[in-house]
């Protein structure tokens, strides 16, 4: 049972336009979302997040969208780069049951100069 | 201010033996996770500790087991190796009691033969 799903596996933009990049989560318990970039041979490193208190939150050039009645989160990257390039994880907490994060199986992104 | 060191960086194992894998926090933080990623998918959350004791646990069997030392650095020990063992291991390491946030090492890619 995915609690957390990404629907699209893939996503190829052109450089200076807007990616979006979807998230689906079925637990209502999920309180705290975050999304995480993630290069081959690397870490995943924290991009951005947001509680279910708020429905957006920016940081620069990444905003992230939440929709508790659809169960539905996206993350926006405006302008893209090519460096933005790379496999993008969307996550979820239950605050009450820990810090543990329960993770989509990841978006690639590919941003075409 | 230190970030999540994980060693060894690559592994191989037999089937059916024990492995052994470390981590250090990130400087400031009580908390460590591990996270079993394989190919193509999203990070799997396997276990946490806090203050040395286990503080939660994913659809993991018991030869998957691990500890937290005084200084807050963790091991992940498998017992038992299976082929689907093989997978990216991922430790990350977050404070308790404030943000979610969780910050990962570059992971420990294990294969088993």
């Amino acid at each position: 049972d995915q609690q957390v799903k990404q629907n699209s596996p893939s996503l190829s933009v052109q450089e200076g336009r807007i990616s979006i990049l979807n998230c689906d989560y079925t637990n209502s318990m999920f309180d705290y979302f975050l999304w995480y970039k993630k290069y081959p041979a690397e870490g995943p490193t924290f991009l951005i997040s947001i509680s279910s208190i708020k429905d957006k939150n920016e940081d620069g050039r990444f905003t992230v969208f939440l929709n508790k009645s659809a169960k539905h989160l996206s993350l926006h990257i405006v302008p893209s780069q090519p460096g933005d390039s790379a496999v993008y994880f969307c996550a979820a907490s239950d605050s009450n049951a820990g810090n543990m994060l329960t993770f989509g199986g990841g978006t690639r992104l590919m941003v075409k100069p | 201010e230190t970030g999540v060191t994980q060693s060894p960086t690559h592994l191989i194992k037999t089937r059916g033996q024990q492995v052994t894998l470390r981590c250090s926090s990130q400087s400031g933080h009580n908390t460590v996770s591990w996270y079993q990623q394989a190919l193509g998918q999203g990070p799997q959350f396997i276990f946490q500790y806090y203050r040395e004791e286990e503080n939660g646990r994913g659809n993991f069997p018991p030869r998957f087991s691990g500890l937290q030392f005084p200084n807050y650095s963790s091991e992940l020990n498998v017992n038992a190796l299976e082929l689907d063992d093989s997978a990216l291991y991922l430790c990350a390491s977050s404070s308790a009691g404030t943000s979610t946030e969780a910050f990962f090492g570059q992971g420990t890619r294990l294969t088993v033969v």
